[in-house]
């Protein structure tokens, strides 16, 4: 249980096109999904918490106008990535907490999106 | 600023052996912990969480928590090449779900 795909895995982009992610949770619901961004030897940084049906919450230092977040419904939340430029050129990676008793609070992330824009 | 330590590395352990991985955590409200497994190239996956003082087993794997010394380790017993990875140690602090994660320990396991 607790899967979280994303599509697509690898998108390669012109500078100034916006670019869509899709984070979605296959068995559970999930009432909030975090994105985060890694570059190479880093470690993860969140971008942003994504509650259902509601605005995302940004971290300090993120554009929210340039990462918009949608979470649409209990297993679905996108981040597009608008007038993109080289220096967003990063590995996208999304995560659902789960809120069952057993397994309180844990994140399961999606397989991640690697972007390069040209 | 709430931080979690981790010593990068990279850790060397021959195959077979146990291999000791260590965080330690600057907020005294944290909650909740998780160990994340990272491959090169690949995104986190949750290998054990604990929220209590004290061991928690699951398989070759062992967590440890103190809180009053706020550290949080990992053994992996009987270590074998594929446990090479980076390992990542994640602090839950409240309400807000948020993990803050140490900036990992990169594992080589030597056959």
């Amino acid at each position: 249980g607790a899967v979280v795909s994303q599509h697509p895995s690898r998108v390669i982009c012109k500078s100034g096109t916006s670019v869509k992610i899709e984070c979605r949770s296959l068995d559970f619901q999930a009432t909030t999904m975090f994105w985060y961004r890694q570059f190479p030897k880093q470690s993860l940084m969140l971008m942003a918490t994504s509650n259902e049906g509601s605005k995302a919450t940004y971290e300090q230092g993120v554009e929210k106008d340039k990462f918009l977040i949608n979470h649409a419904s209990l297993t679905l939340s996108t981040l597009t990535v608008t007038s993109a430029h080289p220096e967003d050129s990063s590995f996208y990676i999304c995560s659902a907490r789960t809120s069952g008793s057993k397994t309180y609070n844990e994140q399961f992330f999606g397989p991640g999106t690697r972007l390069t824009v040209l | 600023q709430k931080e979690v330590e981790q010593n990068s590395g990279p850790l060397s352990v021959p195959e077979g052996a146990i291999a000791s991985l260590n965080c330690t955590y600057s907020d005294r409200v944290s909650q909740s912990f998780f160990w994340y497994r990272q491959y090169s190239g690949k995104s986190p996956e949750l290998i054990m969480s604990i929220y209590s003082n004290g061991d928690k087993e699951d398989g070759r794997f062992t967590a440890q928590l103190n809180k009053a010394s706020q550290y949080v380790s990992l053994l992996i017993r009987d270590s074998q090449p594929s446990d090479s990875a980076t390992y990542l140690c994640a602090v839950n602090q409240g309400s807000n779900y948020k993990l803050t994660f140490g900036k990992g320990t990169l594992l080589t396991v030597n056959p």
